[in-house]
């Protein structure tokens, strides 16, 4: 049962290009979730979505991020005129349920850095 | 904002001694949650404790969960060099919508010696 799988690991943009980040939760898993980590900080809840569903987009900046996690497909975290302060690391996690009893699973990163 | 706040932020011990970190959470939680960061890596899941306990141990691992003070702390004994890395807690809300959207603290960077 292979884990969360993130793609790219690393992905490098200029100032105003589109960062795309994908994330294929565990087999069996419908929950999904977003962070962000900032260096030297903890992560930051950015957006919760089930299939075909926004949950909870609380933690997500209101301009230039969207996210979706289609039918079929990975859930996919999509950056517009990306600036350089939207260079961290952003994992994903999946959760077969999504009380917040439950463990969360999360993916290696996609670290984005903004030249 | 943030739910979790950690202390030490940062930590340095000699292999075999015990480490112990703690965390301190602002809001109600349905439980309390410990991950593993190594290095450029993603999060590993380590120990969970619920609310209604007190004390839970994996391993070499003890944390123990205080909800009137709104605080808990890991304790790893006997630590190794494979310990170092960076440990978080996360709290998992009951609040209203509980979406299961965990809250992080900071961290603690813990390095042990060889």
């Amino acid at each position: 049962n292979a884990g969360v799988m993130q793609n790219p690991r690393h992905l490098v943009r200029r100032r105003g290009q589109e960062a795309r980040l994908r994330c294929s939760p565990m087999k069996g898993h419908s929950h999904v979730y977003w962070y962000r980590q900032l260096p030297e900080e903890g992560l930051k809840f950015m957006v919760y979505l089930q299939k075909e569903n926004i949950i909870d987009e609380s933690g997500m900046p209101k301009e230039r991020f969207s996210a979706e996690f289609p039918k079929e497909g990975p859930s996919i975290l999509r950056i517009q005129q990306v600036v350089r302060g939207d260079s961290a690391a952003y994992f994903c996690a999946s959760s077969p349920v999504p009380v917040a009893k439950n463990i969360q699973y999360f993916g290696a990163g996609t670290r984005l850095s903004v030249l | 904002s943030q739910q979790g706040e950690e202390d030490p932020q940062a930590l340095s011990i000699q292999e075999g001694e015990n480490a112990t970190m703690n965390c301190s959470y602002k809001t109600s939680i349905n439980n309390l949650q410990w991950y593993r960061q190594n290095s450029g890596r993603g999060l590993v899941h380590l120990i969970l404790i619920r609310s209604n306990e007190r004390e839970k141990h994996s391993g070499r691992l003890r944390v123990t969960l205080d909800t009137s003070k709104k605080s808990s702390s890991l304790l790893i004994t006997a630590s190794r060099a494979a310990d170092t890395a960076s440990y978080f807690c996360a709290g998992g809300s009951n609040g209203s919508g509980n979406t299961g959207k965990l809250i992080f603290g900071q961290g603690t960077t813990l390095q042990v010696k060889p």
